[in-house]
């Protein structure tokens, strides 16, 4: 099955700082990946996702791209800003994770300072 | 994409009540996930609810403690049964994106945060 692990830990950042949030998987084979943003009080919405291994996803200034060679779907953004506060997720697809379940990463609360 | 609504947003609860949450997409859908996901914590699938049958639960979710109805491919139901403190928590309900994509993108409703005293 597949599983992704995500850095843990709050991370807490400077307006226009650059941010990292590291993302790793397991998988059979090279299935679609995924970042989710929870922003504060509201439910999961998908942020950008690579669809096979080399490709890049992107939005709203951030970019993950879906590394085969270190199994990495690092998320980054060249400068953040206040509204980027938010808790931010790395997740396999629903049906291709052990006995159906949905291995989220724990998630990573980012906050960002103006 | 799908567009989710939850009922209700937020609840503060009895222990030992039971408190029904109600999903609903605009669009007909084959698979329908509910989610908890507790105070600082990821996402945990409690189960997969397919129409016209049994859910699927995941290990330690009893269908006891969380029975869920699909009456149809727009709507389901997640109850919270005989409640304790330690069922607050915020409840998701997500969907699919169509099973025939390859990408399978989630699409989530806004939530349901329940208190219980």
């Amino acid at each position: 099955g597949n599983s992704v692990t995500q850095m843990e830990g709050p991370v807490t950042l400077s307006e226009e700082a650059f941010l990292t949030i590291n993302c790793t998987y397991t998988a059979t084979g090279y299935p679609s990946l995924f970042w989710y943003v929870q922003y504060p009080g509201e439910g999961l919405q998908l942020l950008l996702k690579a669809t096979k291994a080399d490709d890049k996803g992107s939005n709203k200034g951030f970019e993950a791209t879906y590394r085969k060679e270190t199994t990495s779907f690092h998320l980054e953004k060249g400068s953040v800003q206040v509204s980027d506060s938010a808790v931010y997720f790395c997740a396999p697809p629903m049906g291709n994770t052990n006995a159906g379940k949905s291995t989220f990463g724990d998630g990573t609360t980012l906050t960002v300072k103006p | 994409s799908a567009v989710i609504s939850q009922k209700p947003s937020r609840d503060i609860c009895q222990r030992g009540t039971s408190l029904t949450i109600q999903c609903q997409v605009d669009s007909q859908v084959t698979m329908m996930f509910w989610y908890r996901q507790q105070p600082g914590q990821s996402l945990t699938l409690i189960a997969t609810a397919n129409q016209g049958s049994e859910a699927t639960y995941e290990s330690g979710f009893v269908i006891d403690k969380f029975p869920i109805s699909r009456p149809n491919l727009t709507f389901s139901t997640l109850t919270v049964s005989n409640m304790s403190p330690e069922d607050s928590s915020i409840y998701l309900c997500s969907v699919e994106e169509v099973p025939t994509s390859a990408y399978n993108e989630q699409f989530f409703g806004p939530g349901t945060r329940l208190t219980v005293l």
